[in-house]
C-alpha cells in the first residue's frame, strides 16, 4: 500500500460548484498535512497545512481531517477556472515528506 | 522574503557537460530539499540537508552531487548525465531540520533538458 494515496482523477466541475478532493494514508504517515497546488510547468504552492483532527478554513479553501478514518480532503467552494490545476496531497512518514500522486481539476466555465 | 530563488530557469546540455543548479532562500530555514519532477508525476525527493547537512540521500546516482554552501545556499552539481535525467527539478526549504510537520516552500523549479 502506498503510504499517500490520492483519488488520481482526473476530476471536472462547473464553475460555482464545490469541488472535492480526497487523500488517504496508511498508519506509517504521521498526522501532519499539507495540500499543495501546482499549475502545469510551474512549482507547487502550498495553499493548505492542517495538523489536528477537524476542519481548517481559509477562505474558499477547507481542508478536513478525520485521525479514525485516515483520510484528509481538500474543498474548494465556488469553484474558479483559475482553480483548474494538480492538487498534491503531502503527508509525513519517519521525518519524510511523501507526495500522493496528485489530482488534476478542471473547472469548465 | 519569502521566497525560495532558483537559477537558472532552464538549462540545456549534453551527456559530457558539467552544470550547477543553485538554490537561495532568506526565509532563516534550516532544511533545504531537492526534488526531480518528471511529467505527470509528483516530486521525487532527492536530497535533504538539515542544518548544513546531507540528512537524506534516497539513492540518487553519483552524476549529482548536492552542496550546501550556507545555510541560505543549496547547489546541485551535475556532471555526465543521461536523457532519461531530463526533468524538472525543484528546491525546497521548511523551518523545520527534521522535515516533519513544518510545511516545505518551493522555488520556481529548473527545467533540465539533457541532450
Amino acid at each position: 500500500q502506498k503510504e499517500v494515496e490520492q483519488n488520481s482523477g482526473p476530476l471536472s466541475v462547473p464553475e460555482g460548484a464545490i469541488a472535492s478532493l480526497n487523500c488517504t494514508y496508511s498508519d506509517r504517515v504521521s498526522q501532519s498535512f499539507f495540500w499543495y497546488r501546482q499549475y502545469s510547468g510551474k512549482s507547487p504552492e502550498l495553499i493548505m497545512s492542517i495538523y489536528s483532527n477537524g476542519d481548517k478554513e481559509d477562505g474558499r479553501f477547507t481542508a478536513q481531517l478525520n485521525k479514525a478514518s485516515q483520510y484528509v480532503s481538500l474543498l474548494i467552494r465556488d469553484s474558479q477556472p483559475s482553480d483548474s490545476a494538480t492538487y498534491l496531497c503531502m503527508g509525513t512518514s519517519y521525518g519524510k515528506l511523501t507526495f500522493g500522486q496528485g489530482t488534476i481539476l478542471t473547472v469548465h466555465p | 522574503d519569502t521566497e525560495v530563488t532558483q537559477t537558472p530557469k532552464h538549462l540545456v546540455m549534453g551527456m559530457t557537460n558539467k552544470k550547477s543548479l543553485k538554490c537561495e532562500q532568506h526565509m532563516g530555514h534550516r532544511a533545504m530539499y531537492w526534488y526531480k519532477q518528471k511529467a505527470k508525476k509528483p516530486p521525487e525527493l532527492m536530497f535533504v540537508y538539515s542544518y548544513e547537512k546531507l540528512s537524506i540521500n534516497e539513492s540518487v546516482p553519483s552524476r549529482f552531487s548536492p552542496e550546501c554552501p550556507n545555510s541560505s545556499l543549496l547547489n546541485l552539481h551535475l556532471h555526465a548525465l543521461q536523457p532519461e535525467d531530463s526533468a524538472l527539478y525543484l528546491c525546497a526549504s521548511s523551518q523545520d531540520p527534521s522535515g516533519g510537520a513544518v510545511e516545505q516552500f518551493f522555488g520556481p523549479g529548473t527545467r533540465l533538458t539533457v541532450l
